[in-house]
C-alpha cells in the first residue's frame, strides 16, 4: 500500500495569484495523477505525471494553467496558475500502483480545497 | 472514451446485501474495472478491481457481466460505515499512457 499526503490542505486565495499543491508519497510509484472535484461532482483527471516526462494533459486542461512537476518517483506538484472563482474545487493526487499497472490498486491524497476569492 | 454509467443514489438496510451496477458499454478489451468509494471530506478509498472474472476480498464481491459491458459491486452485508459514494471506474492504457475514467458514482444511503 501507498499513503498520500498532501500539502495545503485547504487554501484561500485571491484571484490572479498562484497556488502550488504538494503530493509526497511514502514509496516509489511510477505512475501519478492529479484530479479535480467540484463540490458534490465526481472527478475529472486532470493530468498524468510520470517521472522524466512532461506530464500528459486532458482535454480541457493546458499546461499553462496547471504546470505540473514530477522531480522523483515520490513526489510532484501542481500549480494553479492565475487563479479565477471558476477553479475553486477540490483538488486530488493519486498514485496509481507498482509498475503503473492497471491490475493494481490507486491510493489518493485527502485532497486540497482551493477557494479563490 | 470509455465511459461509465451509475445510478445517482440508492439505500439499504442495515445488513442487507447491496448491488451497486455500473454500466460501461464502450469499454475495451483490455481495460480494467475499478471500484473506489468515498466519504465525505475523505479521497476515494479502493474497494476492489477486476479484468474479466468475478473477484472477491474482504471488502466486497464484483460481478462482471460476460460481454464486460456491464459490472456489479456486491456489499454482502451493508453496515453504516459503508454509506458513501461508490465510483466506478475504467482504467486503460491509450496513446501510450494510463487513462482513467470516473463515473458519476452512487450514493448510497445505509438506513439503520
Amino acid at each position: 500500500s501507498a499513503v498520500i499526503s498532501q500539502k495545503p490542505s485547504r487554501d484561500i486565495c485571491q484571484r490572479g495569484t498562484s497556488l502550488t499543491i504538494q503530493c509526497q508519497v511514502d514509496s516509489q510509484v511510477t505512475m501519478m495523477f492529479w484530479y479535480r472535484q467540484q463540490p458534490g461532482q465526481s472527478l475529472t483527471l486532470i493530468a498524468t505525471a510520470n517521472q522524466g516526462s512532461e506530464a500528459t494533459y486532458e482535454s480541457g486542461f493546458v499546461i499553462d494553467k496547471f504546470p505540473i512537476s514530477r522531480p522523483n518517483l515520490t513526489f510532484s506538484t501542481l500549480t494553479v496558475s492565475n487563479m479565477s472563482p471558476e477553479d475553486s474545487s477540490i483538488y486530488l493526487c493519486s498514485a496509481g500502483g507498482t509498475g503503473g499497472t492497471m491490475n493494481t490498486e490507486a491510493f489518493f491524497g485527502q485532497g486540497t480545497r482551493l477557494t479563490v476569492v | 472514451d470509455a465511459k461509465t454509467t451509475q445510478p445517482n443514489s440508492m439505500e439499504s438496510n442495515e445488513e442487507e446485501p447491496v448491488h451497486l451496477p455500473c454500466n460501461h458499454s464502450t469499454i475495451s478489451g483490455t481495460d480494467y474495472i475499478h471500484w473506489y468509494r468515498q466519504l465525505p471530506s475523505q479521497g476515494p478509498e479502493y474497494v476492489i478491481h477486476g479484468l474479466t472474472s468475478n473477484v472477491n476480498n474482504r471488502m466486497a464481491s464484483l460481478a462482471i457481466a460476460e460481454d464486460r459491458k456491464s459490472s456489479t459491486l456486491i456489499l454482502h452485508r451493508a453496515t453504516l460505515r459503508d454509506a458513501a459514494v461508490y465510483y466506478c471506474i475504467l482504467r486503460a492504457w491509450r496513446g501510450g499512457y494510463q487513462k482513467v475514467t470516473f463515473g458519476t458514482g452512487t450514493k448510497l444511503q445505509v438506513i439503520p
